[in-house]
């Protein structure tokens, strides 16, 4: 079974810092890999995924992350972080092979907070 | 394109009793899955409908099912409400079911079972 580990349920960071937000994946395979956004009392929003393409993927926002094999890693990451970034982020997985090829594995998430 | 709408916005039902939640989904897209998201906690994945048929399902009972429509939009239906059914609940629709396939997802349905 597939599953996600999103490191820290909370990460504050000041305005124009780096924004790093941090996911592991557990699965035999490779899988498809994503990132979405969740502002308040909203649904979530794509910012970025990762279907076996290239390993550093460009989302929206100026946001991006790296598919790291041998760490089985997928850390979302923006230079400059933005007031308007504050939101919750969630890490999923999806697997690229099998019947089971349908359902999204979403972690726990992490609040990004933006201090000014 | 309008994107995908859930209905209704928010919804407070007693134990024990039933629900229907319902989802249109995008345009061109025949693929619909639905979500339970627990305060504090990610979306859990209830099941996935494609072409009107059950495409898969997730660790929930029964007493969750769902429909799909000739144009593609969905129903949720919960039976025997229970406390801890209360959560927002996702809808999202996409192209086509597999994992590779982007899921488009509306605002929610935010139940509370008292």
């Amino acid at each position: 079974a597939q599953s996600v580990t999103q490191l820290g349920s909370h990460v504050s960071v000041s305005e124009g810092a780096l924004v790093l937000l941090r996911c592991n994946y557990s699965s035999s395979v490779p899988p498809y890999l994503f990132w979405y956004v969740q502002y308040p009392n909203q649904g979530l929003q794509l910012l970025l995924k990762y279907t076996s393409a290239a390993t550093l993927v460009k989302g929206i926002n100026g946001f991006e992350a790296e598919f790291k094999k041998s760490e089985t890693s997928f850390h979302l990451t923006k230079p400059s972080a933005h007031m308007s970034d504050a939101a919750e982020y969630f890490c999923a997985v999806s697997p690229n092979s099998g019947g089971s090829n349908y359902k999204l594995t979403f972690g726990k998430g992490t609040l990004l907070t933006v201090n000014p | 394109e309008t994107g995908v709408t859930q209905s209704p916005t928010h919804l407070i039902k007693t134990r024990g009793q039933q629900v229907t939640l319902r989802c249109s989904s995008q345009s061109g897209h025949n693929t619909v899955s639905w979500y339970q998201q627990a305060l504090g906690q990610g979306p859990q994945f209830i099941f996935q409908y494609y072409r009107e048929e059950e495409n898969g399902r997730g660790n929930f009972p029964p007493r969750f099912s769902g429909l799909q429509f000739p144009n593609y939009s969905s129903e949720l239906n919960v039976n025997a409400l229970e406390l801890d059914d209360s959560a927002l609940y996702l809808c999202a629709s996409s192209p086509k079911p597999g994992g590779n396939y982007e899921q488009y997802f509306g605002p929610g349905t935010r139940l509370t079972v008292t």
